[in-house]
């Protein structure tokens, strides 16, 4: 099945830096590449998501990449402020006609934005 | 617009005692799925629910059971309980052709 490695698993940038977070994956029939944001007591939520006919995406400060010759995708975050301190997680996605229960998780990355 | 909603949110067990975790959506989704999360592990998906009236397992189903009552409610079950089924509980749904999937707020669930 898919396995998906994200690193770091825990990050410290400073205000107004940029924090860049990478995840790997093994099954090269993933398609889907999805992005979320999970604050302390919630539930995660999508921040942003890549197909694989796309190489890059972005939205505002948040940008994601997608190397699929490489396996991998990041998650570009510029000028980081407080409020974007939480835990994000990668996943992957092999996809299907119903939904997403092909989709894997990679292990979380603990952001904090110090001031 | 409640999204997806699950009770209760917080939970102590004894080993050996049963309970059930329900959910609902109010976004007439189709899929529906149970996660676990772990610190360190990430989320991984206990079982799912493709549409109304079908459920099948994911990654980690031992221990555990699901009812797809109809579109709106999918429930979990613990039948007895044991401490490695402590863990947060979430539920989430999708409208079920490889979209967002939307998540509860978690239910944090111990079992002493």
């Amino acid at each position: 099945g898919e396995n998906v490695e994200q690193h770091p698993s825990t990050l410290s940038v400073q205000e107004g830096d940029s924090a860049v977070i990478k995840c790997t994956y093994s099954d090269s029939a993933s398609n889907y590449f999805p992005w979320y944001k999970q604050e302390l007591g919630k539930g995660p939520q999508l921040i942003i998501d890549i197909r694989s006919n796309v190489g890059e995406k972005k939205d505002q400060r948040i940008a994601v990449t997608l190397n699929k010759t490489a396996k991998h995708f990041s998650l570009h975050i510029t000028e980081t402020q407080p409020e974007d301190s939480a835990v994000y997680f990668c996943a992957a996605s092999t996809g299907s006609h119903f939904g997403n229960e092909k989709l894997t998780f990679g292990t979380g990355t603990r952001l904090t934005i110090i001031p | 617009n409640a999204g997806v909603t699950q009770t209760p949110k917080f939970q102590v067990l004894k080993t050996g005692q049963s309970m059930t975790l329900q959910c609902a959506q109010d976004m007439n989704h189709n899929s529906m799925y149970w996660y676990r999360q772990d610190p360190g592990m990430g989320l991984r998906l206990i079982y799912y629910s493709a549409s109304e009236g079908t459920t099948d397992k994911g990654e980690v189903p031992n221990g555990y059971n699901v009812s797809r009552l109809n579109k709106r409610e999918f429930s979990l079950r613990l039948e007895s309980a044991a401490p490695s089924q402590t863990s947060v509980y979430f539920c989430a749904s999708e409208i079920g052709t490889g979209n967002t999937i939307y998540f509860g707020e978690g239910s944090w669930l111990t079992v002493v």
